[in-house]
């Protein structure tokens, strides 16, 4: 596998339900994201996190719940979602988060639906 | 506080015609500019980025912008639309001062037209 992969692709769960999305980058890079993508509405920075270690939480709630084991991998635990959201969820990585030249490589992204 | 505005958030044209998709930022130090495509049910892939080298920046795909300071735009252009370039297109603003957002755009989404 190369770049940045994700899993599932899709996903339906119910308000009650807890599921994980899972990221992994094969590019050696040391900064990872998750956005949220919705329907007209920009892309939402949820979190990032740079050398394992968080470093923004755009006020996310707290039934969004991220962990991140090392530098190539990326988790959303999800628990009590509501339905608005609802989304695609990416992922993504960069060399250093630090610098704002750096590009920004994407999976393909979760589609989520809450029920 | 940085931010995009992509002009018209959908694109109509011809197979063949000039592409242009329009971005202005607002950014109160040199921004780092970027564009990416995506395709449906895929994530996002760079097409191009600006950061302060030359202001005409060629992309892939044959795509291209031009930074323009006095306007405050980053419009992306293609001479000739193929039916392959129908897609979400984002238009993206960073800056050099560490733990700095990519800040995107709404998108435009480009149809083109056999």
């Amino acid at each position: 596998e190369t770049g940045v992969t994700q899993t599932p692709r899709h996903l339906v769960m119910g308000m009650t339900n807890k599921k994980s999305l899972k990221c992994e980058q094969h590019l050696g890079h040391n900064a990872m994201y998750w956005y949220k993508q919705s329907a007209k509405k920009p892309l939402e920075l949820m979190f990032v996190y740079n050398f394992k270690e968080q470093t923004e939480n755009n006020s996310v709630p707290s039934r969004f719940s991220p962990e991140c084991p090392n530098s190539s991998h990326l988790f959303l635990h999800l628990h009590t979602l509501q339905p608005e959201d609802s989304a695609l969820y990416l992922c993504a990585s960069s060399q250093d988060r630090t610098s704002g030249r750096d590009t920004q490589y994407f999976g393909p992204g979760t589609r989520l639906t809450v029920l | 506080a940085q931010s995009v505005t992509q002009l018209g958030s959908h694109v109509s044209v011809s197979e063949g015609a000039l592409v242009l998709l329009r971005c202005n930022y607002s950014s109160s130090v040199p921004p780092y500019l970027f564009w990416y495509v995506q395709y449906p049910n895929q994530g996002l892939q760079l097409l191009l980025k600006y950061t302060s080298a030359a202001t005409l920046v060629k992309g892939i795909n044959g795509f291209e912008a031009e930074f323009k300071k006095s306007e405050t735009s980053f419009h992306l252009t293609k001479p000739s639309a193929h039916m392959s370039d129908a897609a979400e297109y984002f238009c993206a603003v960073s800056r050099n001062s560490g733990n700095t957002p990519l800040v995107f755009g709404k998108g435009t989404r480009l149809s083109v037209i056999a």
